[in-house]
């Protein structure tokens, strides 16, 4: 059981590139979360699903799109990186309505230069 | 705006000492509060979490919760070097199933030998 998994570790770049940060959980857990966190900071919210085919936005979703098209899989898009959206970026799971625990990725470190 | 306040710290505390870790929150709906710990570098990690006003304990760490005074705290006993991270506070701002967590921005936390 490796729990949620995310890659790349680290990546870097250029303004304008585009790149997808990958997320698996091999729980079958239905939510499943992405965040990020600059330095010093909490966590904010980006996006979340609730199940395969159904995603929502979270507090901060501008610049990002997500997709479920399985229950194991939750990949967070890039299209235009900028600056700002330098952070570190963390997958989360959580089994169902009825359970509080969400379960963090290791995260992906991301610098936009 | 829903928001959980924390002071930033550092708190540094002395091994074996009471590390008391306090935050407060905005919106008088939230039924669910988390305490994550989150050492440098690494994900954040659930340690407590409280649903009822009063106090929770679970080996060294008590959760106490006051809702009439949006206020939730953290006591660590007997603080070890092993305790030193960033201690994050999260509410279930909006309620419901889909558990979206607005988190405070941390307290860092240091025990010195």
């Amino acid at each position: 059981n490796a729990g949620v998994t995310q890659t790349p570790k680290f990546r870097i770049l250029k303004i304008g590139q585009s790149m997808t940060l990958q997320c698996t959980q091999d729980m079958n857990h239905n939510y499943m979360y992405w965040y990020r966190q600059d330095p010093g900071m909490g966590l904010k919210l980006i996006y979340y699903s609730v199940g395969a085919g159904i995603t929502d936005k979270g507090e901060v979703p501008n610049g990002y799109n997500v997709s479920r098209s399985t229950t194991e899989d939750f990949p967070l898009r890039l299209e235009l990186a900028a600056p700002s959206q330098t952070s570190v970026y963390f997958c989360a799971s959580r089994p169902d309505r009825n359970t509080d625990t969400q379960y963090f990725g290791p995260g992906t470190r991301l610098t936009v230069l | 705006q829903k928001e959980v306040e924390q002071n930033s710290g550092p708190l540094s505390v002395p091994e074996g000492a009471i590390a008391s870790l306090n935050c407060t929150y905005s919106d008088r709906v939230s039924q669910s509060f988390f305490w994550y710990r989150q050492y440098s570098g690494k994900s954040p990690e659930l340690i407590m979490s409280i649903y009822s006003n009063g106090d929770k304990e679970d080996g060294r760490f008590t959760a106490q919760l006051n809702k009439a005074s949006q206020y939730v705290s953290l006591l660590i006993r007997d603080s070890q070097p092993s305790d030193s991270a960033t201690y994050l506070c999260a509410v279930n701002i909006y309620g419901g199933s889909q558990g979206n967590l607005i988190f405070g921005k941390g307290t860092k936390l240091s025990v010195k030998p």
